[in-house]
Parts: C-alpha cells; sequence; structure tokens
C-alpha cells in the first residue's frame, strides 16, 4: 500500500530527456522527509542512484539527476542510454500510522 | 567491502512462518546503521518489512507489524527475519539491506543482498 505514487512507464528515443515523477502527501515528502531513488536492472537487486534528493554516490553517471519541490519528487535523465532501460522508485519515510519506510510504486522507463 | 547474503527454505507451506537469515561479512552489524528487510513480489514492486538496529530496537511496516519479527545476533554478525501466518500473497523475493544516514540527507538502502525467492504453496 505505497504512497508514493509514480507514473508506470515513460520511454524516450536515446540522447532524449526523461522524467520520472514521484507524487506524495503532507505525511511523507511535503513533511520535509527525504527522497531517494534506486534503479532496478532486470533479475537483480537495485542499486542506489540519489540520495538526499539531489545527491549522486560515486560512480552514478551526471546524466541522472533530482529534485524536490512540495510534496513531490522527480528524477530526470538527460542524454538517454539503452542501458538506462531499467524500473525506478523512489523512496522515503512516512510518519502516519506510526512512521515507516516507504518505496513509491515504481516506473519502467524504455528506450525507444 | 561491507557484503549481505540472504539464506533460509525457498518453499514455506501456506499459515507457516518464513524465516531468513541475512549474515554482514566485511563489516560490523555494530555499526551506526539499520538493517532491513525488503520484499518484492514477482513482477511487482518494493515493499519495506521492517529494520532492527544493532541495539534491538525495531521498526515495522504497519501493515506487517502483527506477523513480523526482526531480530538480531552479534556474535554472529547477522540478523533474521520471521514473518508468521504466510500465505500465497507473501510469495516474493526478500532482500537484506543496509540503511545509512548523512547529515542532511537522510536514511537510504546504499547496500542490498542479492535477495532470495521465497515461495508459499502446499
Amino acid at each position: 500500500q505505497s504512497v508514493l505514487t509514480q507514473p508506470p512507464s515513460v520511454s524516450g528515443a536515446p540522447g532524449q530527456r526523461v522524467t520520472i515523477s514521484c507524487t506524495g502527501s503532507s505525511s511523507n515528502i511535503g513533511a520535509g522527509y527525504d527522497v531517494h531513488w534506486y534503479q532496478q536492472l532486470p533479475g537483480t537487486a537495485p542499486k542506489l542512484l540519489i540520495y538526499g534528493n539531489t545527491n549522486r554516490p560515486s560512480g552514478v553517471p551526471d546524466r541522472f539527476s533530482g529534485s524536490k519541490s512540495g510534496s513531490s519528487a522527480s528524477l530526470t535523465i538527460t542524454g538517454l542510454q539503452a542501458e538506462d532501460e531499467a524500473e525506478y522508485y523512489c523512496q522515503s519515510y512516512d510518519s502516519s500510522l506510526g512512521g515507516s519506510r516507504i518505496f513509491g510504486t515504481g516506473t519502467k522507463v524504455s528506450v525507444l | 567491502q561491507v557484503q549481505l547474503q540472504e539464506s533460509g527454505p525457498g518453499l514455506v507451506k501456506p499459515s507457516g512462518t518464513l524465516a531468513l537469515t541475512c549474515a554482514v561479512s566485511g563489516g560490523s552489524i555494530s555499526s551506526s546503521n539499520w538493517w532491513s528487510w525488503v520484499r518484492q513480489p514477482p513482477g511487482k514492486g518494493l515493499e519495506w518489512i521492517g529494520e532492527i538496529y544493532h541495539s534491538g530496537s525495531t521498526n515495522y511496516n504497519p501493515s506487517l507489524k502483527s506477523r513480523v519479527t526482526i531480530s538480531v545476533d552479534k556474535s554472529k554478525n547477522q540478523f533474521s527475519l520471521k514473518l508468521s501466518s504466510v500465505t500465497a500473497a507473501d510469495t516474493a523475493v526478500y532482500y537484506c539491506a543496509r540503511y545509512i544516514a548523512v547529515a542532511g540527507s537522510g536514511w537510504y538502502i546504499d547496500l542490498w543482498g542479492r535477495g532470495t525467492l521465497v515461495t508459499v504453496s502446499s
């Protein structure tokens, strides 16, 4: 019962820019909790892509960027590449019902 | 570097208890991290199950809280998950993971196990 909503899928041609939204509420993103993003390639464990809304871990290409505003966050891939085809998840914290870490519903990025 | 490895039965009978262990190698479970379980049903998204600190403090997903127990064994450098009264809906890949915090950036998962598929079936 995720409370972070993402579009089921987005697609783009190589080199294009795509943006994935992560919409929350006043008990999670809107309350100021940080948003993190993970990339999951088929058959593998997720991998950290963005932490603390905007920060890239070492080794993550700079074509990946994150932002946060109000009760929503976004992940942007600038200069889409074939190897970016994967599932992407946002993650935050929700203070309702005693508090819980929460994941977004997930977005499949397809490279046309 | 630190690695996580899940282990446990791949098949559990309905109404039974799912039990998994996550071995932490290359580092201490007593570091300032939360140790967590996350699951993913086939073809579906990620679901946070719960977490434990080396002190034994725990937090659970409210939707699973009544059935979940997470424990830590510092002498073996591992932590464990028990999920009771399982049904087919609990069939999933179960991941153990490490949450870390960087000042001003909140808590996030920087390390995942490879995951283990647990099927609930008679």
